[in-house]
């Protein structure tokens, strides 16, 4: 079992709609990031969060981290196809971090 | 501007063989990881080095060894290959701040097939 549960595991969703991904835990972490990944790369840093209760925005996407540093959530508006790819949570512990189980975005145009 | 180099990229294996995957980063981080990602897994920890010197198992260390040969290079070892061991790998590096607040930076993954 994986300490971080991602949900939906696959959005297939058309342009302009709006989405939020859930990242789930039942331990607490010192910073949760979120992560994106093209087909044949590694993934890339999207954002950090590391406050309970922590909002932040990058354009179109909202981070959110929750009060307890148990959970996570990207919300993304007017999603574009240039959004789809593979997100990633990954929670912060002392030297190491664990991903999530990942959710496969699909925007169509 | 390397970052984070893995070699191979693409290997394949016949069950029982062995070999090395080799990792490399230029931006003299401390810490140092090794993943493995298969369909509907995400990323899953197989060994981490949080500083030169040191190395620690992480979720799914079974079948692995590793070794922090000095600051910039990481190398993963598959003493015996099992088709279980079919994935797509991926060797990080981080600054290695406490807490765990840093970015990862990743290579761009070997892939390995174990026949």
């Amino acid at each position: 079992t994986q300490l971080l549960e991602q949900s939906p595991q696959f959005l297939s969703i058309q342009e302009g709609e709006n989405l939020t991904v859930y990242c789930n835990s039942s331990s607490v972490f010192s910073s949760l990031q979120w992560y994106r990944q093209e087909p044949g790369e590694g993934p890339v840093l999207l954002v950090t969060v590391v406050t309970g209760g922590e909002v932040k925005k990058l354009k179109r996407l909202t981070f959110q981290f929750g009060d307890a540093r148990k959970d996570s959530s990207l919300h993304i508006t007017a999603a574009q196809p240039g959004d789809t790819g593979l997100y990633l949570c990954a929670g912060g512990r002392t030297y190491k971090y664990i991903f999530g189980t990942g959710t496969r975005l699909k925007v169509l145009a | 501007n390397a970052g984070v180099t893995q070699t191979p990229k693409f290997q394949v294996l016949k069950t029982g063989q062995s070999m090395t995957l080799q990792c490399a980063q230029d931006m003299n981080h401390n810490s140092m990881y090794w993943y493995r990602q298969d369909p509907g897994m995400g990323l899953r920890l197989i060994y981490y080095s949080a500083s030169e010197g040191t190395t620690d198992k992480g979720e799914v260390p079974n079948g692995y060894n590793v070794s922090r040969l000095n600051k910039r290079e990481f190398s993963l070892r598959l003493e015996s290959a099992a088709p279980s061991q079919t994935s797509v790998y991926f060797c990080a590096s981080s600054e290695g701040t406490v807490p765990n607040t840093g970015e990862l930076f990743f290579g761009e993954g070997s892939r390995l097939t174990v026949l």
